[in-house]
C-alpha cells in the first residue's frame, strides 16, 4: 500500500514565523507535490519536484520554497508566515510519467495567527 | 493553457438517488490523462479512476460509473443509488501528457451530500 505521511496533521503558528511541513513518502516515487487547498478555490499546486534537489514552481509559488535532499522526502517552507497562508496543505506523490495517479497525504490545517 | 470547470459547486440528494457530478475540461494536448479523486470528510483524496484521452469507452465500477466524451470535452460521474458514505468533495483533474511531468490541473471539486 502506497503510503504517503505528513508531520502533523494541525499546526498553529504565529505570523512571522518560519514553517516547515514535511513530507515522506514509501514508494520510492520520483515526483512529489506541494497543494493548498481553499474553500472555493479547490487544489492550486504550490510547487513540484521531479528528482532530489530538482524543484519547479506550480502555479502559486510566492511565499514558499521547498527543499528535495531525499527521494523520499520533500519539505515546504513559509519564510515568514502570514495570515493569508492559513489553509490547508497536501502532499503527493507520484511515478513521473503523465498517466500516473498521484497518491495524497492526510494533509496538514495550517492557522497562522 | 488547460483548465477543468466542475460547475456544481454542491449537490444534495437523498439515500438511493441517483447523481451525476459534471467535469468539463479544455486542452490543447492530443494526448492527456483525466482522473475523479473523492474527498471524504477525513481530508485525504482518494484516487477512483483514471482515463486516456484514447479511450472512450465508458466505465462502470459497482456503483459508480464514468461517461468520457471527447467530443463535448466532458468526463461525467455518476453514483447510481447514493449512500451516506458516499458524501464527500469530487475532484475532476487533467494530466497532459505534453507537460513532461504528472502535474494535474485539479477542477474546484464538487461537495456530495447524501441524506438519509
Amino acid at each position: 500500500d502506497v503510503k504517503v505521511t505528513q508531520s502533523s496533521r494541525y499546526l498553529v503558528k504565529r505570523t512571522g514565523e518560519k514553517v516547515f511541513l514535511e513530507c515522506v513518502q514509501d514508494m520510492d516515487h520520483e515526483n512529489m507535490f506541494w497543494y493548498r487547498q481553499d474553500p472555493g478555490l479547490g487544489l492550486r499546486l504550490i510547487y513540484f519536484s521531479y528528482d532530489v534537489k530538482m524543484k519547479e514552481k506550480g502555479d502559486i509559488p510566492e511565499g514558499y520554497s521547498v527543499s528535495r535532499e531525499k527521494k523520499e522526502r520533500f519539505s515546504l517552507i513559509l519564510e515568514s508566515a502570514s495570515t493569508n497562508q492559513t489553509s490547508m496543505y497536501l502532499c503527493a506523490s507520484s511515478f513521473p510519467t503523465g498517466e500516473q495517479e498521484q497518491y495524497f497525504g492526510p494533509g496538514t490545517r495550517l492557522t497562522v495567527t | 493553457a488547460q483548465k477543468v470547470t466542475q460547475a456544481q459547486t454542491e449537490i444534495s440528494v437523498v439515500e438511493k438517488e441517483d447523481v451525476t457530478l459534471d467535469c468539463v475540461y479544455e486542452t490543447r494536448d492530443t494526448t492527456y490523462y483525466l482522473f475523479w479523486y473523492k474527498q471524504p470528510p477525513s481530508g485525504e483524496l482518494v484516487f477512483l479512476i483514471r482515463r486516456n484521452s484514447f479511450d472512450e469507452q465508458n466505465e462502470i465500477s459497482g456503483r459508480y460509473s464514468w461517461n468520457f466524451q471527447k467530443s463535448t470535452s466532458s468526463f461525467n460521474f455518476t453514483i447510481t443509488a447514493s449512500q451516506v458514505v458516499d458524501s464527500a468533495v469530487y475532484f475532476c483533474a487533467l494530466s497532459e501528457a505534453g507537460s513532461g511531468y504528472s502535474t494535474l490541473t485539479f477542477g474546484k471539486g464538487t461537495m456530495l451530500l447524501v441524506s438519509p
